[in-house]
């Protein structure tokens, strides 16, 4: 099976922009969770989707939004991009099957940086 | 945000070695899982753990869940080159995953 797919790997924006990332879930998982890494906070729950729904947030800033399509694939907006948004995002899929529901799975990332 | 407490925050050691990690929280927690990260790259699952007390393997790596449902214990047997990267724990607490600050392993020829 294919592993977790981010698009694009890379990025650079400049303040106050939007961006969208987007992420491909392993064949059969359908949830999609986002997280946030820096080298300050370390890796933090962002949000989590499940059959085109959102299931649980973190604690960041309505900038951040995202959604799920019927076919899993999911997509991440940050709006009004500021300079401490600069981080690797990664996006993770899990099975919805008892105990390896949370087994997830990570994709490569994509590395935002905000000038 | 919060994360778990991971011990020792680095560690270098010569290939050959044995490296234990830990992993503790205030909170018990029900799932504990170890990853691995490469620069550049997301997180690998090595192992997973269900239930206090329980002992896994997966090849040189061994994890353990505490009794206390508060920790968690990573051990890799005879280090290589490859094992080199950051090591991550995560504990699910209702439903989200909870990552620990890591440790950085550095092996020596």
């Amino acid at each position: 099976k294919a592993g977790v797919t981010q698009t694009p790997r890379y990025l650079i924006k400049t303040r106050g922009q939007q961006v969208t990332l987007s992420c491909s879930p392993i064949s059969g998982h359908r949830s999609v969770s986002w997280y946030q890494q820096t080298p300050g906070q370390g890796l933090q729950f962002l949000f989590e989707y499940f059959s085109e729904t959102q299931r649980n947030k973190g604690n960041f800033p309505g900038r951040f939004s995202g959604r799920q399509f019927s076919n899993s694939r999911s997509e991440m907006n940050v709006s009004t991009l500021e300079l401490g948004d600069s981080a690797l995002y990664l996006c993770a899929s899990s099975e919805e099957t008892g105990f390896s529901s949370y087994e997830q799975y990570f994709g490569p990332g994509t590395r935002l940086t905000v000038t | 945000g919060q994360q778990l407490n991971q011990s020792p925050q680095s560690m270098f050691i010569q290939e050959g070695e044995d490296v234990s990690m830990n992993c503790t929280s205030s909170s018990i927690f029900n799932t504990w899982l170890w990853y691995k990260q490469d620069p550049g790259e997301g997180p690998v699952l090595l192992i997973a753990l269900y239930k206090a007390g329980e002992l896994t393997s997966n090849g040189r790596l061994t994890a353990q869940f505490g009794i206390t449902r508060k920790d968690s214990f990573l051990n890799i047997s005879a280090s290589i080159p490859s094992d080199v990267g950051i090591y991550f724990c995560a504990g699910q607490n209702t439903d989200k995953l909870i990552f620990g600050t890591g440790t950085r392993l550095q092996v020596f020829p």
